[in-house]
């Protein structure tokens, strides 16, 4: 089954202690990015990567580490998490075609409290 | 890419039409009107793009007007289940930054 899959769906942390939400696809797909959601806010970009080995930010990447190494796999690293971190982040991706953008799969979501 | 204005919510009695509007009025020509929707907590849903053309699939339809700068997605008989958030997104190919913003609640009443 084509799917988006992130883990922890659940945490609840500390303050500075580092954490890292893993996120897998396993459709190939070259393009994958990471959101937060807010109460009233929508969804606001983190990070996102075009390819293995590139990645750019996003509207909000403070406080945010990534990697993209492999293809299927874009790690969210939290270095450092404060309380202002906690929120539901969401995994996608997408493949990229050469006329129009494709269409973004997302995972089922993280939720983080930072304590 | 361009930025989107829809409205906060609507509210639409099941089993009819529902039109949800978006106001892009700064799109350039090479970048796509995109439709995805929230239920809940879930992670969201693509459901429709297009460029210039009206566009229809199992889901929903698309209307976009002759100067590009709104369009429509009409949920033809609108159930329960569509009861969602749903995010109007402009986008070109290249510079992949997205933006959702606060999309419109829409809400089906029985």
């Amino acid at each position: 089954e084509a799917q988006v899959t992130q883990n922890p769906r659940y945490l609840i942390t500390v303050t500075g202690k580092k954490l890292t939400v893993t996120c897998s696809q396993n459709m190939n797909h070259e393009y994958m990015s990471w959101y937060r959601q807010d109460p009233g806010l929508g969804l606001r970009q983190i990070y996102y990567s075009m390819n293995v080995e590139v990645t750019d930010k996003g509207d909000v990447p403070e406080g945010y580490k990534v990697s993209r190494k492999e293809k299927r796999n874009f790690p969210l690293i939290l270095e450092s998490p404060s309380p202002n971190q906690t929120s539901l982040y969401f995994c996608a991706s997408s493949p990229l075609r050469s006329i129009q953008p494709g269409e973004l799969f997302f995972g089922e979501g993280s939720r983080l409290t930072v304590l | 890419d361009a930025k989107t204005t829809q409205p906060p919510s609507m509210d639409c009695a099941e089993g009819r039409a529902a039109n949800l509007p978006c106001n892009h009025s700064t799109i350039s020509g090479n970048e796509y009107v995109y439709w995805y929707r929230q239920i809940h907590s879930q992670g969201p849903q693509y459901i429709i793009h297009g460029l210039k053309n009206n566009e229809t699939n199992e889901m929903a339809s698309l209307i976009i007007t002759e100067d590009r700068k709104s369009s429509t997605l009409i949920l033809p008989h609108a159930t329960l289940r569509d009861t969602a958030v749903y995010y109007c997104i402009v986008l070109e190919t290249i510079g992949y930054m997205l933006t959702f913003g606060v999309g419109t609640q829409l809400t089906v009443n029985p």
